[in-house]
């Protein structure tokens, strides 16, 4: 069983849609986690990054995270075309493990308008 | 924040041989970590790089295969020695900028290569 499980997608929805990504993950000694936005070529970005269990919110992007069932969640609201890219969930243990990121396989999101 | 650069952006590359890909950023840290991104496939860590030290190595991946070199605070180089087609993958670079627990991580574009 892989550490991170994201689903593959890949995801096609129209302009304006809402869309919700998500992973879940295996080991509870996982703290921190993230959201990467990686477009075609580049390397990924970081979108979203929270701690505890519960919502985050960043403009059109909200993060949400529920450690008692190991599953987080992105949501995108009013999704544009310029919202095409991979997305993909890591977690990271902190302490002696900071910095080492696992994750999850990605998924292909396509906005068309 | 944190600017990476990565050379070379991409290279093809013959059976048996080796390449060398570096990474510059733009400022002092403490930690470089080198992933591979297989096609289709997610991130994998290869390895830790800490300045005056000898890199940390995940599983499944060795030394011998992947010298990783970290000369100053700035700078490292990971060899992907005696390649095979199986070597052909994106490797990407990052460094992680802390604010106290929160530690983000910064991404070079990657290297693309093509091993024949």
């Amino acid at each position: 069983q892989k550490e991170v499980e994201q689903d593959p997608g890949p995801l096609s929805v129209p302009e304006g849609a809402i869309v919700s990504l998500n992973c879940t993950y295996s080991n509870s000694a996982f703290q921190y986690f993230m959201w990467y936005r990686q477009y075609s070529r580049k390397g990924p970005e970081l979108l979203m990054y929270t701690y505890s269990s519960g919502n985050k919110e960043d403009g059109r992007f909200t993060a949400q995270v529920d450690k008692s069932s190991k599953y987080i969640s992105l949501f995108i609201r009013d999704s544009q075309p310029s919202d095409s890219a991979t997305y993909l969930c890591a977690v990271e243990e902190g302490g002696t493990s900071y910095g080492k990121l696992t994750f999850g396989q990605g998924t292909i999101l396509t906005v068309h308008p | 924040s944190a600017v990476i650069s990565q050379k070379p952006s991409r290279d093809i590359c013959q059976r048996g041989t080796s390449l060398t890909i570096q990474c510059q950023v733009d400022s002092q840290v403490t930690m470089m970590f080198w992933y591979r991104q297989q096609p289709g496939q997610s991130l994998t860590l290869i390895a830790t790089a800490n300045q005056g030290s000898e890199a940390t190595y995940e599983s499944g991946f060795v030394i011998d295969k992947f010298p990783i070199s970290r000369p100053n605070l700035t700078f490292s180089t990971l060899t992907v020695s005696n390649m095979s087609p199986e070597d052909s993958s994106i490797y990407l670079c990052s460094v992680e900028a802390r604010t106290g627990a929160q530690g983000i991580q910064y991404f070079g574009a990657g290297t693309r290569l093509s091993v024949l």
